[in-house]
């Protein structure tokens, strides 16, 4: 069965980077993934497309702070130089179907 | 750009249907360039998949929810929907509709709509 694993909680300082990490269970390594940002009473927003090869295609508008990266059954999102409304729960979710439970992310 | 706009009611009693429709804009469903979800997400809670549809109207449907659970297309109108069977208080949750692109396609392309909040209550 397919599982994506996130971890609850992160936190960061505003100006720092944060590496957030989404697992995909055993048989499922080779998956592309999906980032999602939701802001405190927002909607998700598309970050970007991560390919198992660490290939990626972001969303309109999505900064360059945003980066992924794969490595095995790591799917990986960095924010670099955190600002304030970075401050948001962070979902991965298999290109189209299973979501992880989410990381919420809190910039100090 | 693709658009996405939930509608339907908002409020359901229990053990009836719930129905809801995303009409879709800058783009056309008929085209084959996507697929079309539905998403839910109970208050305070995370995100669930509950499935998508392609133009040619085949479907895939979250395993925990497909018993109840009907995602259909209308190319005419340029709209898909979601029926709920025999909903709870636990089917309360803000709706999203959405769509992506196909897995083998490199732009990756994904859009949200902005959601819509249905609460289950006698």
């Amino acid at each position: 069965q397919l599982v994506l694993t996130q971890s609850p909680s992160a936190s960061a300082s505003l100006g720092a980077s944060v590496k957030l990490t989404c697992t995909l269970s055993s048989g499922h390594s080779s998956y592309a993934i999906a980032w999602h940002q939701q802001q405190p009473e927002k909607g998700p927003r598309y970050l970007m497309k991560l390919n198992s090869d660490g290939s990626h295609s972001k969303g309109d508008g999505i900064p360059d702070r945003f980066s992924g990266s794969s490595s095995g059954a790591e799917r990986y999102l960095t924010i670099s130089s955190l600002q304030s409304e970075d401050e948001a729960d962070y979902y991965c979710q298999t290109w189209g179907t299973a979501f992880g439970g989410g990381t919420k992310l809190t910039v100090l | 750009q693709v658009q996405l706009q939930e509608s339907g009611p908002g409020l359901v009693k229990p053990s009836q249907t719930l129905s809801l429709t995303c009409t879709v804009s800058g783009g056309s469903i008929s085209s084959g360039d996507y697929y079309w979800s539905w998403i839910r997400q109970p208050p305070g809670k995370g995100l669930e998949w509950i499935g998508y549809i392609y133009y040619s109207g085949s479907t895939y449907y979250n395993p925990s929810l497909k018993s109840r659970v009907t995602i259909s297309v209308d190319t005419s109108k340029n709209q898909f929907s979601l029926k709920l069977s025999s909903v709870t208080a636990a089917d309360t949750a803000v709706y999203y509709c959405a769509t992506r692109g196909d897995y083998y396609d490199s732009s990756g392309y994904y859009s949200w709509g902005q959601g819509t909040l249905v609460t289950v209550s006698s």
